[in-house]
């Protein structure tokens, strides 16, 4: 079965340290993205990728970090200096053009 | 930043009845997607109508485009108790479809 799997999908951790969200596709689409969601709200963009080792800042990348060192994986770092990172992460990924976006169901982060 | 904006915010309506979402947004597009949201969950894509289209169907769903006044809705007919979601509006712009731009969402209860 081809999709997206966003790992884990509960996560806590300590203010001060770094956590790493994990997001793998099998569906061989060239573009993944990640976005975050807070409560009652639409989503903003933080990173994406078009293609493998080459990514483009979204619209709140601070204090957030990724890597696409293979087409089918795109971690999101989330550092110490993102100032209120908890929140509902939200990874997808889509053909070339302007195929729709396929997502996983989420990483709920709570840091405290 | 949002590009797209929902309205209503919220909606209730009895099973049987239809629901109308309506989504406004700033720029010049080359197509508005619609989304739908379970609590919880990741997006699911419902429905893609490109900026040289007016009107879209899709099963029980029906999108309309108006780009000179900037603004698209979408229509659920004979709304089901599992109609029940978050439903989201994105846009690509015409300069740059690298990215979808969120709007803020419509929550959709459907009553049995």
């Amino acid at each position: 079965d081809g999709g997206i799997t966003q790992s884990p999908k509960y996560l806590f951790r300590k203010e001060g340290q770094n956590v790493t969200l994990s997001c793998e596709q099998n569906l061989n689409h060239d573009a993944m993205y990640w976005y975050r969601q807070d409560p009652g709200q639409g989503l903003r963009l933080i990173y994406y990728s078009q293609i493998v080792n080459d990514f483009q800042k979204g619209d709140i990348a601070e204090g957030y970090s990724v890597s696409r060192e293979k087409k089918e994986s795109f971690p999101l770092t989330v550092t110490s200096a993102q100032k209120n990172p908890t929140a509902f992460y939200l990874c997808a990924s889509s053909a070339q053009g302007d195929s729709p976006l396929h997502f996983g169901n989420g990483t709920r982060l709570t840091v405290t | 930043s949002q590009q797209g904006e929902e309205d209503p915010q919220a909606l209730s309506i009895q099973e049987g009845e239809n629901a109308t979402m309506n989504c406004s947004y700033k720029t010049s597009i080359n197509n508005l997607q619609w989304y739908r949201q379970n609590s919880g969950r990741g997006l699911v894509h419902l429905i893609l109508i490109r900026s040289n289209e007016r009107e879209k169907h899709s099963g029980r769903l029906r999108v309309t485009l108006d780009t000179s006044k900037k603004s698209s809705s979408l229509l659920i007919t004979a709304s089901r108790a599992a109609d029940t979601a978050s439903y989201f509006c994105a846009t690509a712009r015409s300069y740059n479809t690298d990215k979808l731009i969120f709007g803020t969402g419509t929550r959709l209860q459907v009553f049995p």
